[in-house]
């Protein structure tokens, strides 16, 4: 079966700050990657997906970027970050078809 | 308008009872349709898909599509306490790339009163 991971689980960083979060799915071969952002009160929004390894399209202009060095590994970056990239971070995986995605444990982020 | 609508809630039912989540959604060409439930502090998991008009059940979890309505809810037969939680609503849409994507709600949270 596939399972997914991200870490940390918690993270308290400085504004201004880097940032790398990473997430890692086992069990499948080719996954469609994604990284999403949930504030406080609002939906999740779409950062990042990824179809291949060093294929990343961007749904939202920010100071993230994401990479995809392996196949099943993803890893969201910032070189400097703001308060309002406070959150929680969610990394998800669906296959080719991209169907149905499934969220690995996710990582909570508060910029201070 | 927002493209995927949810009641935010909170919807309050008695245990054993059916509660029941609704969603409509702005795209007319959308054609997959998910529901998540997440507890607090934890991430979302996917509990029903659906793709076609029509009634689709699953243990006490019955998701209902109506694309003319652009409605889709998702019913839960004889509620517990442990099914108190926030749904999410989930519609397939497209990226700026033309790749597939989903477009979620902000969510119902759901209270079971024991």
């Amino acid at each position: 079966s596939q399972t997914i991971h991200q870490w940390p689980a918690t993270l308290v960083q400085p504004v201004g700050s880097p940032l790398s979060l990473e997430c890692t799915v086992e069990g499948t071969s080719n996954p469609n990657l994604y990284w999403y952002r949930q504030a406080a009160g609002r939906g999740l929004q779409l950062l990042f997906y990824s179809v291949g390894i060093g294929q990343i399209s961007s749904e939202v202009p920010q100071n993230l970027s994401a990479s995809r060095p392996q196949d099943r590994q993803f890893i969201l970056s910032s070189k400097k970050l703001l308060l309002s990239d406070s959150g929680f971070y969610l990394c998800a995986w669906s296959d080719l078809a991209g169907y149905e995605q499934y969220f690995g444990p996710g990582t909570r982020l508060t910029v201070t | 308008q927002k493209e995927v609508e949810q009641n935010s809630g909170p919807l309050s039912v008695p245990e054993g009872a059916i509660a029941s989540l609704n969603c409509t959604y702005s795209d007319r060409v959308s054609q997959s349709f998910f529901w998540y439930r997440q507890y607090s502090g934890k991430s979302p998991e996917l509990i029903m898909s659906i793709y076609s008009n029509g009634d689709k059940e699953d243990g006490r979890f019955t998701a209902q599509l109506n694309k003319a309505s652009q409605y889709v809810s998702l019913l839960i037969r004889d509620s517990q306490p442990s099914d108190s939680a926030t749904y999410l609503c989930a519609v397939n849409g497209v990226t700026t790339s033309g790749t597939y994507k989903y477009i979620f709600g902000t969510g119902t949270r759901l209270k079971v009163l024991a």
